[in-house]
């Protein structure tokens, strides 16, 4: 089956605690995304890769890293600095920066 | 700053009415527009993927439409059925080098048995 893979679905972090959450996809795309969904607001870009060894910071890149070793994998970790972690985080890819996005199931991170 | 808008919050039907979400953007200068579903606490599910250069586009019973100038996309969605029952949310890529998708909040759509 071809697709994108979350991990873990939840994850529970203690304050001061880095957390990295995990995205594969085996659909050979070059472009990946991380998104971040709060309650009553739309998805907002954390991160983005267009290609390995490449990413750029979306809006919210603050608090957050990245990093794009291989084609198939994009984890991003959640650092300390994040003021407001808690929140519903989307990984996406798609074929070309340019092209229709697919998204994985998502992680929901509570910070405790 | 491209900003996307989708009015109502949420909607509720009876089954079987054919009905029509609405999406708003304020930069015409769109590469492609892109509608997704989400089921609560799922990821999201690309539904229709319109170009700049295309009016419309259609799958099953889902038909949606691009006015550029006006600024607004629609989704139609005939025949509704409880299973259609989601979040649909419409996304704006602007035109340019390293676009972004921008997104509205979403529509919560209940179809009522």
């Amino acid at each position: 089956d071809g697709g994108i893979t979350q991990s873990p679905k939840y994850l529970f972090r203690k304050e001061g605690q880095n957390v990295t959450l995990s995205c594969e996809q085996n659909l050979n795309h070059d472009a990946m995304y991380w998104y971040r969904q709060d309650p009553g607001q739309g998805l907002r870009l954390i991160y983005y890769s267009q290609i390995v060894n490449d990413f750029q910071k979306g809006d919210i890149a603050e608090g957050y890293s990245v990093s794009r070793e291989k084609k198939e994998s994009f984890p991003l970790t959640v650092t300390s600095a994040q003021k407001n972690p808690t929140a519903f985080y989307l990984c996406a890819s798609s074929e070309t920066p340019t092209d229709t996005q697919y998204f994985g199931p998502g992680t929901r991170l509570t910070v405790l | 700053k491209q900003e996307v808008t989708q009015i109502p919050a949420a909607l509720s039907v009876p089954e079987g009415e054919n009905l029509v979400l609405n999406c708003s953007f304020t930069d015409s200068a769109i590469y492609n527009l892109q509608w997704f579903r989400q089921d609560p606490g799922k990821g999201l599910t690309s539904l229709l993927l319109i170009q700049s250069s295309q009016r419309e586009q259609t799958s099953g019973r889902l038909n949606a439409s691009l006015d550029k100038s006006s600024g607004r996309s629609t989704l139609y969605i005939a025949a509704s059925q409880p299973g259609d029952s989601a979040t649909y949310l419409c996304a704006v890529r602007i035109t340019g080098a390293n676009s972004k998708l921008t997104f509205g909040k979403g529509i919560t759509l209940s179809v009522r048995p």
